[in-house]
């Protein structure tokens, strides 16, 4: 079956540390997205792809990177530079074109900073 | 630019129940609107959604929401709630052109609890 699949499903990072949240998606889907989650606060959307090789920054782009170098792929990386990075990410990939569809998410990974 | 407004955090039911999630949305083209239900440290499942046509979408699980232009707003329903039904609910625009406007846009979501 068709999916998105994030790993791992739970991440510890020291302080100081940087680590990859992998995303990986097998519906042919052009774009896809990063969000993080914080209780009462929503989804916050981190960065989003409509393309390969090229992304654009969301709305807490700060302390974050990603890539793109194959449709399938989405990696996200928590830098140090992320000051509060203990949250709940989720990775989305949807479809392109003009078509009212929505997402597919994954099923997250929970960072917790120890 | 588009925005969705979920009046009440929490809600609390009854099992056997009315379900009633408010969504209202700003949004200047026709959106399409969406509900999603996320369980406890789980991604986001989609319940049902409105694009064209017609105003009552029924979805997964019993739910049901209601298209009203005039009041912007696109209400989740469910006649009888489950205990199953305990979960966080979001509602989400998008719009239908180009660009970031296509992005889906989540409201802050609604904590739904159940009580037998």
């Amino acid at each position: 079956d068709g999916g998105i699949t994030q790993s791992p499903k739970y991440l510890f990072r020291k302080e100081g540390q940087n680590v990859t949240l992998s995303c990986e998606q097998n519906l042919n889907h052009d774009a896809m997205y990063w969000y993080r989650q914080d209780p009462g606060q929503g989804l916050r959307l981190i960065y989003y792809s409509q393309i390969v090789n090229d992304f654009q920054k969301g709305d807490i782009a700060e302390g974050y990177s990603v890539s793109r170098e194959k449709k399938e792929s989405f990696p996200l990386t928590v830098t140090s530079a992320q000051k509060n990075p203990t949250a709940f990410y989720l990775c989305a990939s949807s479809p392109g074109g003009q078509g009212a569809v929505g997402y597919t998410f994954g099923s997250g990974t929970r960072l917790t900073v120890v | 630019a588009q925005s969705v407004t979920q009046l009440g955090s929490h809600v609390s039911v009854s099992e056997g129940a009315l379900v009633l999630l408010r969504c209202n949305y700003s949004s200047s083209v026709p959106p399409y609107l969406f509900w999603y239900v996320q369980y406890p440290n789980q991604g986001l499942q989609l319940l049902l959604k409105y694009t064209t046509g017609a105003t009552l979408v029924k979805g997964i699980n019993g739910f049901e929401a209601e298209f009203k232009k005039s009041e912007t707003s696109f209400h989740l329903t469910k006649p009888s709630a489950h205990m199953s039904d305990a979960a966080e609910y979001f509602c989400a625009v998008r719009g239908p052109s180009s660009g970031s406007a296509r992005q889906l846009t989540f409201g802050s979501g609604t904590q739904l609890t159940v009580l037998p």
